[in-house]
């Protein structure tokens, strides 16, 4: 079945550092790429997707690449701030036919002050 | 906008009852999903519904599983009976047409003794 491998389980960085989480799927037919956070005791929350018809998105210190020959999309954050501290997944989605989202197995980010 | 509303919170109860978790999602979306979270598997994708037709069940653990959504504003996720390893928590989330990102709840804390 369709999967979604994410790296690393854990990241720690120091302040001020950037940090890249990158994740792979399986299932070529995906072609929308979200990213969540998720902070303590509440649900994910969206911070940057990218769609297939592009390589690149940047939302202030938050960017995403995305190789569709290689399936694998990346996340980095720059010049990170310890509010960054959370979780992290990517998922995978087709925009047609089934429709599901197959999230990676999240990465736990810690930002050292 | 209130945002996907779960309820409740949290929930413990006693092997071999019977529990149901709620969920309202956002207004006007039309597909509406229900998670499993343990730190074990991930988010696991249990069901997910468009509008307000069960379109992929292939997550449900087994028949003591059951969701429903009777309307476009409420769908509820059944367990029965509950087992110490469905202990978890469970997120909904909903979404606008394919290819937008999901909005998630907070999630409901399931603990079975």
């Amino acid at each position: 079945g369709e999967n979604v491998e994410q790296h690393p389980s854990t990241l720690s960085v120091q302040e001020g550092d950037s940090a890249v989480i990158k994740c792979t799927y399986s299932d070529s037919a995906s072609n929308y790429f979200p990213w969540y956070k998720q902070e303590l005791g509440k649900g994910p929350q969206l911070i940057i997707d990218i769609r297939s018809n592009v390589g690149e998105k940047k939302d202030q210190r938050i960017a995403v690449t995305l190789n569709k020959t290689a399936k694998h999309f990346s996340l980095h954050i720059t010049e990170t701030q310890p509010e960054d501290s959370a979780v992290y997944f990517c998922a995978a989605s087709r925009t047609s036919g089934t429709y599901k989202y197959i999230f990676g197995t999240g990465t736990r980010l810690k930002v050292l002050a | 906008d209130a945002g996907v509303i779960q309820s409740p919170r949290h929930e413990v109860t006693e092997m071999g009852q019977e529990v149901t978790l709620r969920c309202k999602p956002i207004s006007g979306h039309n597909s509406l999903f229900w998670y499993r979270q343990t730190m074990m598997r991930g988010l696991e994708l249990l069901i997910y519904f468009n509008n307000n037709v069960p379109i992929d069940d292939s997550g449900m653990p087994e028949d003591r599983f059951s969701a429903k959504m009777p309307n476009a504003s409420f769908s509820t996720l059944k367990i029965q009976p509950s087992e110490p390893r469905d202990s978890a928590v469970y997120f909904c989330a909903s979404s606008p047409p394919r290819g937008s990102p999901l909005h998630f709840g907070n999630g409901t804390r399931l603990t079975v003794t």
